[in-house]
């Protein structure tokens, strides 16, 4: 079984403070990573992905993220917050060699204060 | 252009009705899915369809019947509405593969409220 736990429901930081959402995951097989960005009653958007190439994967915005397969995180990162960046994120794994079926963490809501 | 695009955006109705969410992609893609975002942002996938073949199906209740006239099109109907049906549901696409090589592109969601 497959599963995502994202460490904080909420992080509050400055404008232009560095920015740290952490995720654990948790996968019997070889996983697929992602994190989406869900802002205001709006849908959700792919920041970036980790499908087994480069461990350090860098998104969209500014947001990279390292896959540890030692510590099962995938902890998303930006050097310094907007406050654009004020939205809902989503850790999400999925299973490689299966159907494309995305298992989402509990999401953490990320406060950007000026 | 939109890429996924689903309608409503938003719908109150009342216990017992019955209500349809109609989906679009204009991607190309030819895997189609609904996500349910329950009232605490939890996300879960509830069905998929590749070329219209139901390919996932989670424990959902049948009164949830989704429906694939083409590969580009997925629509959710659901009947006798209850308060718990009250959440956003997500329709998205991607081409069809084997774990997360292939992008999963989500439309903006419709907003259900059931009174």
């Amino acid at each position: 079984a497959q599963s995502v736990t994202q460490l904080d429901s909420h992080v509050s930081v400055s404008e232009g403070t560095p920015v740290l959402l952490r995720c654990n995951y948790s996968s019997s097989y070889s996983p697929s990573l992602f994190w989406y960005v869900q802002h205001p009653n709006k849908g959700l958007q792919l920041l970036l992905k980790y499908t087994s190439a480069a461990t350090l994967v860098k998104g969209i915005n500014g947001f990279e993220a390292e896959f540890k397969k030692s510590e099962t995180s995938f902890h998303l990162t930006k050097p310094s917050a907007h406050m654009s960046d004020a939205a809902e994120y989503f850790c999400v794994v999925s299973r490689s060699g299966g159907y494309n079926k995305l298992i989402f963490g509990a999401g953490t809501r990320l406060a950007v204060h000026p | 252009d939109t890429a996924v695009s689903q309608t409503p955006k938003y719908l109150v109705t009342q216990m017992g009705n019955d209500k349809s969410i109609k989906c679009e992609q204009n991607l190309g893609h030819d895997t189609m899915y609904w996500y349910k975002q329950d009232s605490k942002k939890f996300l879960k996938i509830m069905f998929s369809y590749n070329n219209k073949e139901l390919i996932i199906n989670e424990t959902v209740p049948n009164r949830f019947s989704p429906k694939s006239p083409d590969k580009a099109h997925l629509n959710l109907h659901i009947n006798s509405l209850e308060l718990g049906d009250s959440a956003v549901y997500f329709c998205a696409s991607s081409q069809f593969g084997t774990g997360g090589e292939n992008t999963i592109y989500f439309g903006e969601g419709s907003w259900l409220t059931v009174v």
